[in-house]
């Protein structure tokens, strides 16, 4: 079962203003990642937050985590054109295969950001 | 570099039939995984594998197979096509587990009929 939820589901909004996308998640976690699609291509990795940070900052990206809540957000400030894509809000996860566990990642539905020129 | 690479793009299979997709990576990563999307969904994760001759199941494992005899590769194997496999493969490596981010190659789209 999947383990992370963005909200909202789709978000559309004039270039140059500020998306917001959040994610929520149901256990506990060692650390949280966003990941970027463009239509038709792979996931590109945006940025990771561990459990003990609350915030973290990359170009004109923002992420906040609150484990408190089991939720996490990720600003994009200034938006573009280019911006237009899937994000995906990735957590940990303990898969218990042959040869001992291993971390492995679950991903959210994800939150497709349309940027209107 | 060519990050991650997989084979082939596009396939379309017949039910019962059977195929195998190839992922290949060239940053020396020990971690590699099998991936698939469906519409309006996340990733799910099918196999992945801990280093080369290893491998284990994810959360969707049933009706697929894989194999990693040499580092850099990472096959996937559909040996008997069912329509619910129609999908978008992806396949990723990473340096470790945990705090490590995924390298994504591009996807392979099947479509079974």
């Amino acid at each position: 079962s999947q383990q992370g939820e963005e909200d909202p589901q789709a978000l559309s909004i004039q270039e140059g203003e500020n998306a917001t996308m959040n994610c929520s998640y149901k256990t506990s976690i060692n650390n949280l990642q966003w990941y970027r699609q463009n239509s038709g291509r792979g996931l590109v990795h945006l940025i990771l937050i561990r459990s003990n940070e609350r915030e973290k900052h990359s170009g004109r990206l923002r992420v906040t985590l609150d484990t408190s809540k089991k939720s996490s957000s990720l600003l994009i400030t200034a938006s573009r054109a280019a911006d237009t894509a899937s994000y995906f809000c990735a957590t940990d996860v303990l898969y218990m295969g042959s040869g001992g566990g291993a971390d492995g990642l679950t991903f959210g539905k994800g939150t497709h950001l349309i940027i209107q020129p | 570099n060519a990050g991650v690479t997989q084979t082939p793009k596009f396939r379309v299979l017949k039910t019962g039939q059977s195929m195998t997709l190839l992922c290949a990576q060239d940053m020396n990563h020990e971690y590699m995984y099998w991936y698939r999307q469906d519409p309006g969904m996340g990733l799910r994760l099918i196999h992945y594998s801990v280093g080369e001759g290893t491998t284990a199941k994810g959360e969707v494992p049933d009706g697929y197979n894989v194999s990693r005899l040499k580092k850099q590769n990472f096959l996937l194997g559909l040996e008997s096509a069912a329509p619910s496999q129609t999908s978008v493969y992806f396949c990723a490596s990473s340096y470790g587990a945990g705090p490590y981010e995924q390298y994504f190659g591009p996807g392979t789209r099947l479509t079974v009929t």
